[in-house]
């Protein structure tokens, strides 16, 4: 067990390029989330999968954000044409989906600055 | 949508220290976690606890559901203890987790 992990960990870009991150969750961890952080504040929720199957996403994003998840492992989220208010740190967190306990781990994070 | 407000927003503690952290929220929910934020920025998970209490060492918490709260205890306080310490719920029907706004600890040595 490796651990949620992403990449990359710094992306610095032009406003209007577009940019795609990857995460890479746990091992058989079918529940996989992205989450978006600024500064002092507490992550915010993008989208949620359930293996491979988009299942929520947040109404707060915007038709430039897109994820996927096309084989139940790893996940993609890409921003189009980005937006100087898009810089913040993008976390990815998965979980088993087990039973009794949903336990989320978190990945390092992603942190976008939109130039 | 659901509300999930946390208390006190700041606590600086001494060493060895105990404090008791809050969480309120405005309906019903069907996972309750809580979560260290370390100055280096990562999220550690705590606890997932819908309901009832739990304890790991110094740390420990409870969950009335139907009071709508949560409170995390923390007791000796340590330095490596400061940071951000989040509650996030999951309101009944969605899969959405929302996050509260967080207490900031530090403790000094």
């Amino acid at each position: 067990d490796t651990g949620v992990s992403q990449d990359p960990r710094h992306k610095i870009t032009k406003r209007g390029q577009n940019v795609t991150f990857r995460c890479d969750p746990i091992s058989e961890h079918n529940r996989l989330y992205w989450y978006r952080q600024t500064l002092g504040q507490g992550p915010e929720f993008l989208t949620y999968f359930q293996n491979e199957a988009q299942l929520e996403k947040s109404r707060l994003l915007s038709d430039r954000f897109s994820a996927e998840r096309p084989k139940g492992s790893f996940s993609t989220l890409e921003i189009q044409r980005t937006e100087q208010g898009d810089s913040a740190m993008y976390l990815c967190a998965s979980s088993s989906g087990l039973g009794i306990s949903d336990t989320q781990y978190f990945g390092p994070g992603t942190r976008l600055t939109v130039l | 949508g659901i509300q999930v407000e946390q208390s006190p927003p700041d606590l600086i503690l001494q060493e060895g220290a105990n404090s008791t952290l809050r969480c309120n929220f405005s309906d019903s929910v069907n996972n309750l976690q809580w979560f260290h934020q370390n100055p280096w920025g990562q999220l550690i998970n705590l606890f997932y606890i819908p309901s009832g209490t739990k304890q790991n060492g110094r740390l420990s918490a409870t969950t009335v559901a139907t009071e709508r709260y949560s409170l995390l205890y923390i007791s000796s306080s340590q330095t490596t203890d400061s940071g951000v310490y989040f509650c996030a719920v999951v309101a009944s029907g969605t899969y959405k987790y929302i996050f509260g706004t967080g207490t900031r600890l530090k403790v000094l040595a």
